[in-house]
């Protein structure tokens, strides 16, 4: 079973416009993490957030986290052709020993 | 892909064949990982190690086992390969726990005929 589950499942944007994609989770965590993943290839850390953080930027992404809600958001702001991807969230908690539990995804395709 | 390699890269197999997939790592982390990645289930962990001959189940082990014999290779083996074992594997590794970030190999496309 997915601990996080992105929405929506998939997002198309005109270049420029900002991207937004968020994530719910069912249990305590200790952080959440952001991933992207381009066609074919590996996942790519983007942005960690821990548990007692509320909003992180890294630049042109913005994470914010609201543990009460249990969610999280990714904003891509002017978004490029390179950002087409997918974007994975992924939470570690207590509960989850050394393992990070990954949701099913965003796909993202940024048109030009 | 932060010194990790995977072979191979592809492989076509037959139902019942034995297949092993490798992991290879130049950064000594302690902790790694493999997961699968199929349409609608995201990415689900097989197993994970934390150390040299310290291994433990993931989500979706059966079918599927674990050997780390030294620090740097990390090998998963399908005893008897079968068709809804076809997937992409990755591998991660972590210098720390789940709480910190993991790095990722290329994958590896596996089909089992």
């Amino acid at each position: 079973s997915q601990q996080g589950e992105e929405d929506p499942q998939a997002l198309s944007i005109q270049e420029g416009e900002n991207a937004t994609m968020n994530c719910s989770y069912k249990t305590s965590i200790n952080n959440l993490q952001w991933y992207r993943q381009n066609s074919g290839r590996g996942l790519v850390h983007l942005i960690l957030i821990r548990s007692n953080e509320r909003e992180k930027h890294s630049g042109r992404l913005r994470v914010t986290l609201d543990t009460s809600k249990k969610s999280s958001s990714l904003l891509i702001t002017a978004s490029r052709a390179a950002d087409t991807a997918s974007y994975f969230c992924a939470t570690g908690g207590p509960d989850a020993g050394n393992k990070l539990t990954f949701g099913g995804g965003t796909r993202v395709l940024v048109k030009p | 892909d932060a010194g990790i390699t995977q072979s191979p890269r592809h492989k076509v197999t037959e139902t019942g064949t034995p297949v092993t997939l490798r992991c290879h790592q130049t950064e000594n982390h302690r902790y790694m990982y493999w997961y699968r990645q199929d349409p609608g289930h995201g990415l689900r962990l097989i197993h994970y190690s934390y150390g040299v001959k310290d291994t433990d189940k993931g989500e979706v082990s059966d079918g599927y086992s674990v050997s780390r014999s030294k620090t740097e290779d990390f090998l998963l083996t399908l005893e008897s390969a079968t068709s809804s074992q076809t997937s992409v594997y990755f591998c991660a590794i972590s210098s720390g726990r789940a709480s910190d970030t993991q790095y990722f190999g290329p994958g590896t496309r596996l089909t089992v005929l």
